[in-house]
C-alpha cells in the first residue's frame, strides 16, 4: 500500500523558514516524479512545485519561485520542500503527491494526509 | 498560464440524480485533464485522468469526457458518499486546478 507521510508543518513568523518532509513507502520511490500541492483554509487546490525522478529537474509555481526549493533523497524515499521568506498567503495545508505514471505526467494517484503551515506573527 | 473554470461552483442534487460538472480551459489542452474528489479534512482522490480514463477502484458511475477546451465529469446516479467537492486539473504545462464544485445534498 502506498503511503505518503508529511511532517514539518507548524506556526512560523512572516519572513521565516520551514522545511517540510514527505516520507514515502509502498512503492519504488525513485521511479516516480513527485509534487507538492497546497490548500489555503477554505480555498481550492494550488500546485506548488514538482520534481523529476532523478531530482535534476524542478518546477515551481510563480507564487513560490525563488522562495521555495523542492528536493528529494531517493536513498531515503523522502521528498522535501524548503520554504523561505514565508508570507501570510503561504498559510495552507501542504500535500505531497505521487505522479501516477512515473515520469512527470502531472496527475496524482496518491496523496499524503497533509501538513498545516501557518504563517503569522 | 492556462486557466481552468469550473461550473457550477455549487450544485444541489439528490441521491439517484445524474449530475454533470463542467470544466473549461482558457486554451486547448487536448485531453490533458484530470478530475479529483475531495471530502472535508481529507486529501484529494484521483477519479479520472486524460479526460476520460477511470482511475482503478473508482466506481463506474463516474465518467469523464471532452477534449480541447471543454470537459465534463458525470456521475450517473448519485450515492450518499459522492457528496464532496470536485476539482478539475489540467496537466499540460504549469499545473492549474479549477476552483472547485461543491456537490451538496438537496
Amino acid at each position: 500500500e502506498v503511503q505518503l507521510l508529511e511532517s514539518g508543518g507548524g506556526l512560523v513568523q512572516p519572513g521565516g523558514s520551514l522545511r517540510l518532509s514527505c516520507a514515502a513507502s509502498g512503492f519504488t520511490f525513485d521511479t516516480y516524479a513527485m509534487t507538492w500541492v497546497r490548500q489555503a483554509p477554505g480555498e481550492g487546490l494550488e500546485w506548488v512545485s514538482s520534481i523529476s525522478i532523478s531530482g535534476d529537474n524542478t518546477f515551481y509555481a510563480d507564487s513560490v519561485k525563488g522562495r521555495f526549493t523542492i528536493s528529494r533523497d531517493n536513498s531515503k524515499s523522502t521528498l522535501y520542500l524548503q520554504m523561505n521568506s514565508l508570507r501570510a498567503e503561504d498559510t495552507a495545508v501542504y500535500y505531497c503527491a505521487k505522479d501516477k505514471e512515473g515520469v512527470r505526467a502531472d496527475y496524482f494517484d496518491s496523496w499524503g494526509q497533509g501538513t498545516l503551515v501557518i504563517v503569522s506573527s | 498560464d492556462i486557466q481552468m473554470t469550473q461550473s457550477p461552483s455549487t450544485l444541489s442534487a439528490s441521491v439517484g440524480d445524474r449530475v454533470t460538472i463542467t470544466c473549461r480551459a482558457s486554451q486547448s489542452i487536448s485531453i490533458w485533464l484530470a478530475w479529483y474528489q475531495q471530502k472535508p479534512g481529507k486529501a484529494p482522490k484521483l477519479l479520472i485522468y486524460k479526460a476520460s480514463n477511470l482511475e482503478s477502484g473508482v466506481p463506474s458511475r463516474f465518467s469523464g469526457s471532452g477534449s480541447g477546451t471543454e470537459f465534463t465529469l458525470t456521475i450517473s446516479s448519485l450515492q450518499p458518499e459522492d457528496f464532496a467537492t470536485y476539482y478539475c486539473q489540467q496537466h499540460l504545462g504549469p499545473l492549474v486546478f479549477g476552483q472547485g464544485t461543491r456537490l451538496e445534498i438537496k
